[in-house]
């Protein structure tokens, strides 16, 4: 079946400019996860999503992220006012959801931010 | 602070050899520890999770253990291929969530 997708794949923008990272789960999945991976850094958690709502959302750098998720499939991770720390990998993940159960990632988009 | 420490951070090794990671994770608050392998190009994949003290996991050539009370795990590979070549993760769920806490990888490439 398929897998994780994650769209853009590649995302060059200008700082200050905001972008939009899609996410589209595995049917079915109820959980699914934002992290990010900056360069040299292991994977940094940013927000997951049980259903539609936010039950952490720790992990979101500053206030210019924000993330939503509608209709318990389609998430999308939004990044304003764009900084050159936000270069990284974003990668989705989604799950039955749950600790202890396993998490399928998508293939990430990379983010250049100039 | 969470932090899971991953060492080596880097290992090469010739086709055959057996080699092990590491990875460390607060002991408190502990539910489960996953273990993915990342190949470049490609999504991570899991290999395991393991949730009991004392655990092992094995699938084929790789195998797994857990001490959730001294806080460490060892990944272990026997007789590596060049297949094998990949970032190896390690990832805890600090407590029932399913946010995961990951170390910094351990790059392994294997040499024909």
């Amino acid at each position: 079946g398929a897998g994780v997708s994650q769209s853009p794949s590649n995302k060059v923008t200008e700082k200050g400019k905001d972008v939009e990272l899609r996410c589209d789960p595995i049917s079915g999945h109820t959980a699914l996860y934002w992290y990010r991976q900056r360069l040299g850094q292991g994977l940094e958690f940013l927000i997951y999503f049980q259903g539609n709502s936010a039950p952490d959302k720790s992990g979101l750098p500053s206030d210019r992220f924000s993330a939503e998720r509608t209709g318990e499939s389609v998430s999308t991770l939004t990044i304003q006012r764009t900084q050159q720390e936000d270069s990284a990998v974003y990668l989705c993940a989604s799950g039955p959801g749950g600790a202890g159960r396993e998490q399928f990632f998508g293939p990430g988009t990379r983010l250049t931010v100039l | 602070i969470l932090n899971v420490e991953q060492s080596p951070q880097s290992l090469h090794v010739q086709e055959g050899d057996s080699t092990n990671f590491t990875c460390s994770f607060p002991s408190s608050n502990f539910y489960a520890l996953h273990w993915y392998r990342w190949e470049t190009a490609k999504s991570p994949e899991a290999l395991f999770v393991m949730t009991l003290n004392g655990d092992e996991k094995k699938k084929g050539r790789i195998s797994a253990t857990l001490n959730t009370k001294e806080g460490y795990s060892y990944l272990y590979i026997k007789g590596s291929q060049p297949e094998d070549s990949a970032t190896y993760l390690c990832a805890f769920n600090p407590g029932n969530t399913g946010k995961l806490i990951f170390g910094q990888g351990t790059t392994l490439q294997v040499k024909p």
